[in-house]
């Protein structure tokens, strides 16, 4: 079982809709991570955040918008989609130090389909 | 951005046999991680590398670093069908948060 918890796992959304992802972790990880996916593709980065400040945005359109409330969690807020954003979206934490080797821990991923 | 590229893009073997995968990377890193996706699921560590080793082992699995070449192989010996699965490789740089890019992964499938 991940000790990353990601939620909802499905998600259907129209183009105007607003909703978010949630992503939960309780390792004490200081960096936290949003990945996209779509079928048979690797995950591609999206953002980054250490110690809840977002310390990396892969030029990832405004309507995807990540929140850190606190270290333990991590939103991404979503609205206006479009069909092409149909996709598995996971969350991965890890260590942020500077002796951390950087190894990623994945939840299961919430799969969005845009209609 | 895709980091590597990784080679065969699929492959299918006999239960028993090894499996081998390669991956290629482009800029410099601190570490080389391989990871395992089940269908639709979320990855799994497999094992890590760092930029100044050369191989490692862990359990049925070896991993060796060439960074001269800028490319890794990952070897999966006496497969089981249970390793059926995608693998990728992943290179990651401490920016403050690990940027860690995948590449385009090996989707292995083995026969029992």
């Amino acid at each position: 079982d991940t000790e990353v918890t990601q939620t909802p796992k499905h998600l259907v959304m129209g183009m105007t809709n607003k909703k978010s992802l949630k992503c939960e972790q309780h390792m004490g990880h200081r960096a936290m991570y949003w990945y996209k996916q779509k079928a048979k593709k690797p995950p591609e980065l999206m953002f980054v955040y250490s110690y809840e400040k977002l310390s990396i945005n892969e030029s990832v359109p405004s309507r995807f918008s990540p929140e850190c409330p606190n270290s333990s969690l991590l939103n991404l807020h979503l609205h206006a989609l479009q069909p092409e954003d149909s996709a598995l979206y996971l969350c991965a934490s890890s260590q942020a130090n500077l002796v951390a080797t950087g190894e990623l821990f994945f939840g299961e991923g919430s799969r969005l389909t845009v209609l | 951005s895709q980091q590597g590229e990784e080679d065969p893009q699929a492959l299918s073997i006999q239960e028993g046999e090894n499996a081998t995968m390669n991956c290629s990377y482009k800029t410099s890193i601190n570490n080389l991680q391989w990871y395992r996706q089940n269908s639709g699921r979320g990855l799994v560590h497999l094992i890590l590398i760092r930029s100044n080793e050369r191989e490692k082992h862990s359990g049925r699995l070896r991993v060796t670093l060439d960074t001269s070449k800028k490319s890794s192989s990952l070897l999966i010996t006496a497969s089981r069908a249970a390793d059926t699965a995608s693998y990728f490789c992943a290179t990651s740089r401490n920016t403050g948060g690990f940027k860690t890019i995948f590449g385009a992964g090996t989707r292995l499938f083995v026969k029992a």
